[in-house]
């Protein structure tokens, strides 16, 4: 099965623009999970979604929002970008084992705000 | 959520094995232990996960304590892809798949040839 794919792989903007990411589950995925890596907090997850719905959400901001469509696919999006912006946003589908679950990750969107 | 605590760094010579410690003294009953790793440039990628027994996999062996309030992920024979920053993750157990990781600091391994 291919992976969890993320587009485009970098991306460059400037303050207050705003920008959309895009995510591939692998195939048969229903979760798709957002998470936002930085060099100062580390990995943090963004929000979670599952057949359409937003399941689980994050602390961060309104300016961060995302939405999932019927083939699993899913994109992020954030209005008025901020420099604090700048990180490495990954994505992951899950594949559910028992009662728990292993997640795939994508390689990632790096984002850049100017 | 239950909190994990791991080394900051740890370093390891080629072909011998590593030792990779995790305290998590307020575990719950239900929680799943996982370990993720993440090589450099590249996403996390799932490495093994246990909830009472030990577990080994083709990747690597969980040891989990008795009172489960530590584990330690065993790679029998490190080579130079397996620096990374490796990180030891509870998880509730659920009916559903998916759901939020919560990721600390990780352990930092590097792998002297």
């Amino acid at each position: 099965k291919a992976g969890v794919t993320q587009t485009p792989r970098y991306l460059i903007k400037t303050r207050g623009q705003q920008v959309t990411l895009s995510c591939s589950p692998i195939s048969g995925h229903r979760s798709v999970s957002w998470y936002q890596q930085t060099p100062g907090q580390g990995l943090q997850f963004l929000f979670e979604y599952f057949s359409e719905t937003q399941r689980n959400k994050g602390n961060f901001p309104g300016r961060f929002s995302g939405r999932q469509f019927s083939n699993s696919r899913s994109e992020m999006n954030v209005s008025t970008l901020e420099l604090g912006d700048s990180a490495l946003y990954l994505c992951a589908s899950s594949f559910k084992r028992g009662y728990t679950d292993t997640q795939y990750f994508g390689p990632g969107t790096r984002l850049t705000v100017l | 959520d239950a909190k994990t605590t791991q080394p900051n760094s740890m370093e390891s010579n080629e072909e011998e094995p590593v030792h990779l410690p995790c305290n998590h003294s307020t575990i719950s009953g239900t929680d799943y232990i996982h370990w993720y790793r993440q090589l450099p440039s590249q996403g996390p990628e799932y490495v093994i996960h246990g909830l009472t027994s030990n577990v080994n996999n083709r990747m690597a062996s969980l040891a989990i304590a008795e009172d489960r309030k530590s584990s330690t992920l065993i790679l029998h024979r490190a080579t130079l892809r397996d620096a990374a920053v490796y990180y030891c993750i509870l998880r509730p157990a659920s009916y559903n798949q998916g759901g939020k990781l919560i990721f600390g600091q990780g352990t930092e391994l590097s792998v002297k040839p």
